[in-house]
């Protein structure tokens, strides 16, 4: 079973740049895997930012980028905005199943 | 753009089944594959499993294995999920989510998702 590790917390500033990461425990994390990143609110269902390592949705702001970094998929904020503070999850393909990880609790301060 | 409305609250008892449904708009059915998951008060989102949009096939996490069902009705644009033997650690909002698949080889985007179900497991 593949365990897939996130940053638990991450904290930015106003207008600050942030990577969240998402790691495999089977190793380098790569397309093949389709990462998806989702963002989620409290009380509300998730929504998906970033499919297939680096495609944004139309709703998508375009200071979210998706990416590999290295061994894992990566999900960047550039001119991260109050609005921004969320939860955020990565989502691989991995071994016939989908594995989410942990999720980073984003806090913008 | 593509809506999945899905059904109403639930409580159970231990023991108890719960069926939740999905309904979706337009053609997703036909195009998109159906996956559910679920996350429990306080905690992460958890894969449950998936209905292949043209083989009708199905597949599992392995925890679900044995206890799980998706069914899909192309008749009324439904997917149903079914737990069985439910358990207070099934305590949860479920949620349907459909998955387009993107160009070639194996690459995927979870492009829509449910409002949520609260299934609720208590004696």
């Amino acid at each position: 079973q593949t365990v897939v590790t996130q940053e638990p917390s991450l904290t930015v500033s106003p207008g600050g740049t942030v990577t969240l990461t998402c790691a495999s425990s089977t190793g380098a994390v790569t397309s093949d895997n389709s990462p998806n990143w989702l963002q989620q609110n409290p009380g509300q269902a998730p929504r998906t930012l970033i499919y297939s390592t680096s495609n944004k949705h139309s709703w998508t702001p375009a200071r979210f980028s998706g990416s590999l970094l290295e061994d894992k998929a990566a999900l960047t904020l550039s001119g991260v905005q109050p609005e921004d503070e969320a939860e955020y999850y990565c989502l691989l393909y991995s071994g016939g199943a989908w594995v989410f990880g942990g999720g980073t609790k984003l806090t913008v301060l | 753009q593509v809506q999945l409305v899905q059904s109403g609250a639930e409580v159970k008892k231990p023991g108890a089944s719960v069926r939740v449904s999905c309904k979706a708009s337009g053609y997703v059915l036909n195009t998109h594959y159906m996956h559910w998951v679920r996350q429990a008060p306080g905690q992460g989102l958890e894969w449950m499993g998936v209905v292949d949009p043209s083989s009708y096939s199905t597949s599992f996490a392995q925890m679900f294995q044995g206890r799980v069902t998706m069914t899909r009705d192309t008749a009324t644009s439904t997917v149903t999920m079914e737990l069985i033997s439910l358990r207070s650690e099934d305590t949860a909002v479920y949620y349907c989510a459909s998955v387009r698949a993107v160009g070639v080889g194996g690459h995927y985007d979870f492009d829509n998702w449910g409002q949520g179900t609260l299934v609720t497991v208590s004696s």
